[in-house]
């Protein structure tokens, strides 16, 4: 049973591309979040998404950043105009729907450098 | 979800036990105590997690005081690899809670399991 899957492993950009990071969930989860790490901190909530859903945003930045799970296919974090400031690691949790008490499942995260 | 406090680094020797401490004093009567640990770049690592009773797995014990106002994450036996920063985390239980998986990641313990 495949773990959560994130690619790609590390990214880098220059500034004002777009980074897409890309998150599978293990299998029979339909419930992702989204965290990120910046160097030297601790980790942050961003989103919670489920099937075709947002649930909670409010850890989002309120521009460049949006994040996607489609019925099909995996969550994607897309950053538009990157700048210096968003390199971070970013990491990908899924989770079981319905569990009394829900764990995280996390994957080994996406490591986004710009230039 | 209640603040936790943690110390901001222990150290153990291989093989031995390690009790990493955990203050949550302003806990609610439906918040569970979760642990989970970072291993250097790697995602968080779900450990265990309690109520009020004690509980035990393949990785770890938790120790919850009577009045549920501190913790203790126990490994058995230390390991090298177990060196990670090792989160204490308060948060509603329960499917559906208002914090489902958003969790709150405080600084944490580094651990670091020595020769």
């Amino acid at each position: 049973n495949a773990g959560v899957m994130q690619n790609p492993r590390h990214l880098v950009r220059r500034r004002g591309q777009e980074a897409r990071l890309r998150c599978s969930p293990m299998k029979g989860h339909s419930h992702v979040y989204w965290y990120r790490q910046l160097p030297e901190e601790g980790l942050k909530f961003m989103v919670y998404l489920q099937k075709e859903n947002i649930i909670d945003e409010s850890g989002m930045p309120k521009e460049r950043f949006s994040a996607e799970f489609p019925k099909e296919g995996p969550s994607i974090l897309r950053i538009q105009q990157v700048v210096r400031g968003d390199s971070a690691a970013y990491f990908c949790a899924s989770s079981f729907p319905g569990a009394t008490n829900e764990k995280l499942f996390f994957g080994s995260g996406t490591q986004l450098s710009v230039l | 979800d209640a603040k936790t406090t943690q110390p901001p680094s222990m150290d153990c020797a291989e093989g031995r036990a390690a009790n990493l401490p955990c203050n949550h004093s302003t806990i609610s009567g439906n918040e569970y105590v979760y642990w989970y640990r970072q291993i250097h770049s790697q995602g968080p690592q779900y450990i265990i997690h309690g109520l009020k009773n004690n509980e035990t797995n393949e990785m770890a014990s938790l120790i919850i005081t009577e009045d549920r106002k501190s913790s203790t994450l126990i490994l058995p036996h230390a390991t090298l690899r177990d060196t990670a920063v090792y989160y204490c985390i308060v948060r509603v239980g329960g499917a559906g809670g208002t914090s489902y998986g958003k969790l709150t990641f405080g600084q944490g313990t580094i651990l670091t399991v020595h020769p």
